[in-house]
């Protein structure tokens, strides 16, 4: 897999957008970028994921840049419940069947 | 469908025991995962498989194994357990399409004293 660097923490006000970053540098042409969060000691939420171009969900935004070594998840309204780890890994393609997390983003939303 | 269930949800063991954590999914995924996750840490990949019969180590395989007799159960077994061991065991799955999505069990809590 890819590695991914995300930085370690992030805070956001409640109701403004959360724009969480995601380097990928080394990212091949067939992997995904996948999303993911953990609220607690809860199992990890899917949250999003793309290949090349920008998608939206009910959840969050996606953006990848153009030359896909970087990302960003967009929490447009973010809310207290949001406060979370937030995951960016990349796996897919060929034989690259390992799926690996890094430390991850705790976003902490403030009232 | 019930997705990934994981049992027990909490363990207590003694050093020098063992025991094994049962994962079952009923989306009929063929790649199935064990992860890892000791307090204020993210999560480590123990073992991984691609199909009924086929396993692999992933990044911290010591002191565990794992079979994969059927498609939907991937057991993780702990032989002669460490406090090291003391951790959430996290079970996930998901298709085989590169853009699938993981599917996470509850987690199963494990206290090794």
């Amino acid at each position: 897999d890819a590695k991914t660097t995300q930085p370690p923490s992030m805070d956001c006000a409640e109701g403004r957008a959360a724009n969480l970053p995601c380097n990928h540098s080394t990212i091949s042409g067939n992997e995904y970028v996948y999303w993911y969060r953990q609220i607690h000691s809860q199992g990890p939420q899917y949250i999003i994921h793309g290949l090349k171009n920008n998608e939206t969900n009910e959840m969050a935004s996606l953006i990848i840049t153009e030359d896909r070594k970087s990302s960003t998840l967009i929490l447009p309204h973010a809310t207290l419940r949001d406060t979370a780890v937030y995951y960016c890994i990349v796996s897919g393609g060929g034989s690259n069947y390992k799926l690996t997390f890094g430390k991850g983003t705790l976003l902490t939303v403030n009232p | 469908n019930a997705g990934v269930t994981q049992t027990p949800k909490f363990r207590i063991l003694k050093i020098g025991q063992s025991m094994t954590l049962q994962c079952t999914q009923d989306m009929n995924h063929n790649y199935m995962y064990w992860y890892r996750q000791d307090p204020g840490m993210g999560l480590k990949l123990i073992y991984y498989s691609v199909g009924a019969g086929i396993t692999d180590k992933g990044e911290v395989p010591n002191g565990y194994n794992v079979s994969r007799s059927t498609t939907e159960d991937f057991p993780l077994r702990l032989e002669l357990a460490a406090p090291s061991q003391t951790s959430v065991y996290f079970c996930a799955s998901r298709t085989g399409a590169p853009s699938g999505e993981l599917f996470f069990g509850e987690g199963s809590r494990l206290t090794v004293l």
